[in-house]
């Protein structure tokens, strides 16, 4: 059974790069079947996608967030990451990874359990 | 302000029915038939109920059920059960420039 565990600092201070880690256990990371995905959820508000990156490093970013994200992938660890650059309290939120069949109509499947990240000085 | 509206909060008794709504755009839940809902319980990963407007995956149960009419999705929980206090996400692939959109989340009380 898949599981998937986001890591990173939970305090980041303005204009900084948030960067986090998602650890993928119980199943291969490499998968023609699945995209691997950042989700974020703002209090308050509801989830927002962030972008996908597929093994081969392959990315689809959310176009509203394109210009400050990066995300990575290292197959050898099981481990893809995300990096947001310029933060700002609006980048406060609980930040998700998640996979996503390659069927764009698909639900992500299986989700981690959240990692809070707060931008504050 | 999220892309799909959800009521914030429903509640129910034991042994209840409850429906929770999901309404978008003719972009999103109006011309696609995939919509997702969500679970999620306190400190624990989101878990998909229902996929492709109606569809459970293996494993969930035939308790939880989904429909669509026009703009508007609905999960509907019946025989309410204590451990269905959660939150619950719908989610509908779109045709904008962000391919999956989100509701604001409904949080499930169960009195």
């Amino acid at each position: 059974q898949v599981q998937l565990q986001e890591s990173g600092p939970g305090l980041v201070k303005p204009s900084q790069t948030l960067s986090l880690t998602c650890t993928v256990s119980g199943d291969s990371i490499i998968s023609d079947a699945h995209n691997w995905t950042w989700i974020r959820h703002h209090p308050g508000k509801g989830l927002e996608w962030i972008g996908n990156i597929f093994y081969t490093g392959s990315t689809y970013y959310n176009p509203s967030l394109k210009s400050r994200i990066t995300m990575s992938v290292d197959t050898s660890k099981k481990q893809f990451s995300l990096s947001l650059s310029s933060v700002t309290a609006a980048d406060t939120a609980i930040y998700y990874c998640a996979r996503k069949p390659v069927h764009l109509w698909a639900p992500f499947d299986c989700w981690g359990q959240g990692t809070l990240v707060t931008v504050s000085s | 302000q999220s892309a799909l509206t959800q009521p914030a909060s429903v509640s129910g008794s034991p042994g209840q029915s409850i429906t929770i709504s999901c309404t978008g755009t003719s972009s999103d839940i109006g011309y696609y038939n995939y919509v997702s809902w969500y679970q999620q319980h306190p400190g624990k990963a989101p878990k998909v109920l229902i996929y492709d407007v109606s569809n459970r995956p293996s494993g969930v149960s035939n308790r939880f059920s989904g429909s669509k009419s026009g703009n508007t999705a609905s999960l509907t929980i019946s025989v309410l059960q204590a451990e269905d206090e959660a939150d619950y996400y719908c989610s509908s692939y779109t045709m904008n420039t962000i391919p999956w959109v989100f509701g604001g989340g409904t949080k499930l009380t169960v009195l």
